[in-house]
């Protein structure tokens, strides 16, 4: 079956600090990938997303993603953390061409000052 | 662009009564989603329809929940009889494509 497992429910960072949010994958050939970040009481909005070509892709805030095919890993990065990108960050995954989207079970990020 | 418009923001029933969520995809988007938000559950799928139709319903539970998009600019999400394990956030989300574009979510409360 198709599934999107972000392994960590809360991860803590102090400000400044590099960030990287784990997203392994599970899908026959290569799904599309995105990330998606939740912030308090609001929608997701969509970071990035990859489709193909480059497997690093480049998000809005300074944020990017590694795809990994060996791997089945579509890992966020940012190289330093500020206090507002406090959220929960949830990662998706959707069979190439499809439009129904699987969501991970989502990591809560707190930046501490 | 307005984004997805989610009506209302809030809303709180009494037990047993029905409750109506309203979402209005962005304009020129074939596809609408609706999505269950909790602590315990997490974002759960509930169902989507594209060119209006409805496509996959796999996550609606059996009773009580149905939802219908009528025409391009609208789709409903109904309760009836709703139940205090139904509070949530109900997130409806629309696409042209594999990105969806969310709106802020409608808080359901049922007493």
């Amino acid at each position: 079956a198709q599934s999107v497992t972000q392994p960590d429910a809360r991860v803590t960072v102090s400000e400044g600090a590099s960030l990287q949010l784990r997203c392994k994958y599970s899908y026959s050939g290569t799904p599309y990938l995105f990330w998606y970040v939740q912030y308090q009481r609001q929608g997701l909005q969509l970071l990035l997303k990859y489709y193909s070509g480059d497997p690093v892709v480049q998000g809005v805030n300074g944020f990017e993603a590694e795809f990994s095919k060996s791997d089945s890993s579509f890992h966020l990065r940012k190289a330093s953390v500020h206090w507002s990108d406090s959220a929960v960050y949830f990662c998706a995954a959707s069979r190439t061409g499809g439009y129904k989207v699987v969501f991970g079970s989502g990591t809560r990020l707190l930046v501490s000052p | 662009n307005a984004g997805v418009i989610q009506t209302p923001r809030h809303k709180v029933t009494g037990k047993g009564q029905e409750a109506t969520l309203w979402c209005e995809p962005i304009s020129g988007h074939s596809a609408v989603f609706w999505y269950r938000q909790t602590i315990v559950q997490g974002l759960e799928f509930l169902t989507y329809f594209r060119n209006q139709a409805p496509i996959d319903d796999s996550g609606m539970p059996k009773e009580r929940f149905s939802a219908q998009m009528p025409n391009q600019s609208h789709s409903t999400l109904k309760i009836q009889s709703t139940q205090p394990q139904d509070s949530a956030v109900y997130l409806c989300a629309s696409s042209s494509g594999p990105e969806q574009y969310f709106g802020p979510g409608t808080r359901l409360t049922v007493l």
